[in-house]
């Protein structure tokens, strides 16, 4: 299995609270991406990252911000959650961007009341 | 852009029968397809893709999918299916010009494989 670990697996928040989650790897995989699996609509991106400061916006990015100061963290910001954002939000790694899979981590579940 | 369709929202079959998930897609480019498996509470994992060549593919656990480029679609299948092939199924494309930011998914299916 890839190491990839994501942290909090489960959390509920409030409304209007900011909101954190971690994704953290141990293959030194330069990409990594974010994504939120709602029914009905599979996995979505958020944001990605191709190398330590380097992120860019996926097709689901409003309300949320990335960052990664180093290789092995990636980490995804609500800055003021909202309902719509319950979600499971699952991070991935690969080592290309073109060629080679794309492993994932086993979720994190945000409920926000 | 891209786009893919997952025909069937649920799939309930008995277990040792065959199997088959639907997925079509639309691009105006060439794509590459994948299908990804989800068993409850993990992460998705590659179960197979086409790059190119054989429009038959082999994947794990016993899983092909055959590509169909007139019809552009990617359907699964299985001959015979177990119970702990209960999962969610994702269809998955992207442009062949394009890294892994492009990779859109589809719906899913959710196979149910009862005794």
């Amino acid at each position: 299995d890839a190491g990839i670990t994501q942290s909090p697996r489960h959390k509920v928040t409030e409304t209007g609270t900011p909101v954190t989650l971690r994704c953290h790897q141990t293959e030194n995989h330069r990409y990594m991406y974010w994504y939120r699996q709602d029914p009905g609509h599979g996995l979505r991106l958020i944001h990605y990252s191709y190398g330590v400061k380097d992120t860019d916006k996926g097709e689901v990015s409003d309300g949320y911000s990335v960052s990664r100061s180093k290789t092995e963290d990636f980490l995804l910001t609500l800055e003021s959650a909202t309902s719509s954002q319950t979600s499971v939000y699952f991070c991935a790694i690969g080592e290309r961007s073109v060629t080679g899979e794309l492993f994932f981590g086993e979720g994190s579940r945000l409920t926000v009341l | 852009a891209q786009s893919v369709t997952q025909l069937d929202s649920q799939v309930p079959v008995f277990e040792e029968a065959p199997v088959e998930l639907r997925c079509n897609y639309s691009s105006s480019v060439s794509v590459y397809l994948f299908w990804y498996v989800q068993y409850p509470n993990q992460g998705l994992q590659l179960l197979l893709k086409y790059l190119s060549g054989s429009t038959l593919v082999k994947g794990i656990n016993g899983f092909e999918a055959e590509f169909n480029k007139s019809q552009t679609s990617f359907h699964l299948r299985k001959p015979s299916v177990h119970i702990s092939d209960t999962a969610e199924y994702f269809c998955a494309v992207r442009p062949l010009s394009g890294g892994y930011n492009k990779l859109i998914f589809g719906a899913g299916t959710r196979l149910a494989v009862h005794p």
